[in-house]
């Protein structure tokens, strides 16, 4: 599995952008770039994913390097409940794999009031 | 969106108990789930990929003895830790790909709650 890395901790205010940063140098042609969260004691939680394009949802965006090798995830104002662990996740378009992901460390964004 | 619902959230039992949980995809069908563990401060692991109407296929140095993992519909996964003993307990988390969701890299992956277990 094409690996990915991330700073270990991140801190940002409240209703201030944070800017999360991924690097995936090995990453396939056909691999998504995909984010998740989890907050405490719970399921991780979906935010976003892309292949090429930049990408825009409710919860944040997502700037994909034009080489593909760095992607940034971006909350365009944090809130407290923002606070959580983000997993940045190279996902394989299809084959045997079925989809899976593969966990990495993540990083932990304290968002301070 | 699509929900997953993992059930029990939490067990308490005793030592060479069985435990079963089970993952249900509520509003769309699941041709493959996966079950996860985590420890405490530490990351998500891969245990098994289980896909509807076939065995399981069991991450390297996962017991497949001790987690039987049994696909039998398109809405429902269970996870049975067998014979549970204290170093078992951890945060169990399943989750559900969609059968109508496209290519596997580009559709969202979708969590249960976890089921945290805890063997005395």
């Amino acid at each position: 599995d094409a690996k990915t890395t991330q700073p270990n901790s991140m801190e940002s205010n409240e209703e201030e952008p944070v800017h999360l940063p991924c690097n995936h140098s090995t990453i396939s042609g056909t691999d998504y770039i995909h984010w998740y969260r989890q907050l405490p004691s719970q399921g991780p939680e979906y935010v976003i994913h892309g292949l090429t394009s930049n990408v825009n949802n409710r919860m944040a965006s997502l700037a994909i390097a034009e080489d593909r090798k760095s992607s940034t995830l971006i909350l365009h104002r944090a809130t407290l409940r923002d606070a959580a662990v983000y997993y940045c996740i190279l996902r394989e378009w299809g084959g045997t794999s079925y989809g899976k992901l593969t966990f990495g460390q993540g990083t932990i964004l304290t968002v301070h009031p | 969106g699509a929900v997953v619902s993992q059930h029990p959230s939490r067990v308490i039992c005793k030592s060479g108990t069985s435990v079963k949980i089970e993952c249900r995809s509520l509003d769309f069908q699941a041709t493959t789930m996966f079950w996860y563990r985590q420890f405490p401060k530490q990351s998500l692991m891969l245990m098994a990929t289980s896909n509807e109407g076939s065995k399981a296929t069991y991450e390297q140095g996962v017991e497949k003895d001790k987690f039987l993992i049994n696909h039998a519909s398109l809405t429902l996964s269970t996870l049975t830790v067998t014979s549970a003993h204290p170093e078992d307990s951890s945060f169990y988390i399943c989750s559900a790909r969609d059968r109508y969701g496209g290519a596997f890299g580009n559709q969202p992956q979708h969590f249960g709650d976890g089921t945290r277990l805890s063997i005395l």
